[in-house]
């Protein structure tokens, strides 16, 4: 089963403004991913961030992460047509072993 | 290679088929991972790999269900007796170790069962 939950389900934006994506997760973790999939493609790493980190950039990407709340996003500034996508976040649980994937987030942005 | 290769990209299997799908990491990745995304849903973990040794096979659904990695490099997904619910995308990923890297994904085999 599935340990991230993503909020909200599916984004619709115009091209130019900023997107924001919520995930929650259940189990103390020691980092946190997010992932883009392009329809019938596979995933693609965007970002990871360690439980000891409040927040990262890359890019146009801002990720923050509340431990304390069990609770990450993902800002994407600017957003482009290109960035049209659905997005997950993963964490690795208890363990360390492997990720575990919410359902997504599918993203468009309307040109 | 430069990524993760997946083989082949498209599978249709009559029910009761028995199917096998390949998965070439990235060169020196210790880990590999096998995960099964449904239509609309996020992966779903089946099987991890460091180096030859299958360390978890906790995702896999059934005992029809078979992974491999005889030499520490590629890998194969095995389902025997294909059943219409297994009809889903299987995504192969490699990792330098666990999770303390991003996982490179393959693009995925697209498995349908007729």
């Amino acid at each position: 089963s599935q340990q991230g939950e993503e909020d909200p389900q599916a984004l619709s934006i115009q091209e130019g403004e900023n997107a924001t994506m919520n995930c929650s997760y259940k189990t103390s973790i020691n980092n946190l991913q997010w992932y883009r999939q392009n329809s019938g493609r596979g995933l693609v790493h965007l970002i990871l961030i360690r439980s000891n980190e409040r927040e990262k950039h890359s890019g146009r990407l801002r990720v923050t992460l509340d431990t304390s709340k069990k609770s990450s996003s993902l800002l994407i500034t600017a957003s482009r047509a290109a960035d049209t996508a659905s997005y997950f976040c993963a964490t690795d649980g208890e363990y360390g072993n492997k990720l575990v994937f919410g359902a997504g987030t599918i993203l468009r942005v309307k040109s | 290679g430069a990524g993760v290769s997946q083989s082949p990209r498209y599978k249709v299997a009559k029910r009761g088929q028995d199917v096998a799908l390949r998965c070439d990491p990235i060169s020196g990745h210790v880990s590999l991972f096998w995960y099964q995304q449904a239509l609309g849903q996020g992966p779903e973990f089946l099987t991890y790999f460091q180096n030859e040794a299958q360390l978890d096979k906790s995702g896999l659904p059934s005992d029809r269900f078979f992974a491999e990695r005889p030499e520490g490099s590629v890998s194969t997904l095995k389902i025997q007796r294909t059943q219409q619910e297994d009809s889903a995308v299987y995504l192969c990923a490699s990792s330098l170790a666990r999770s303390f890297y991003g996982y490179t994904f393959g693009s995925g085999t697209r498995l349908t069962v007729v």
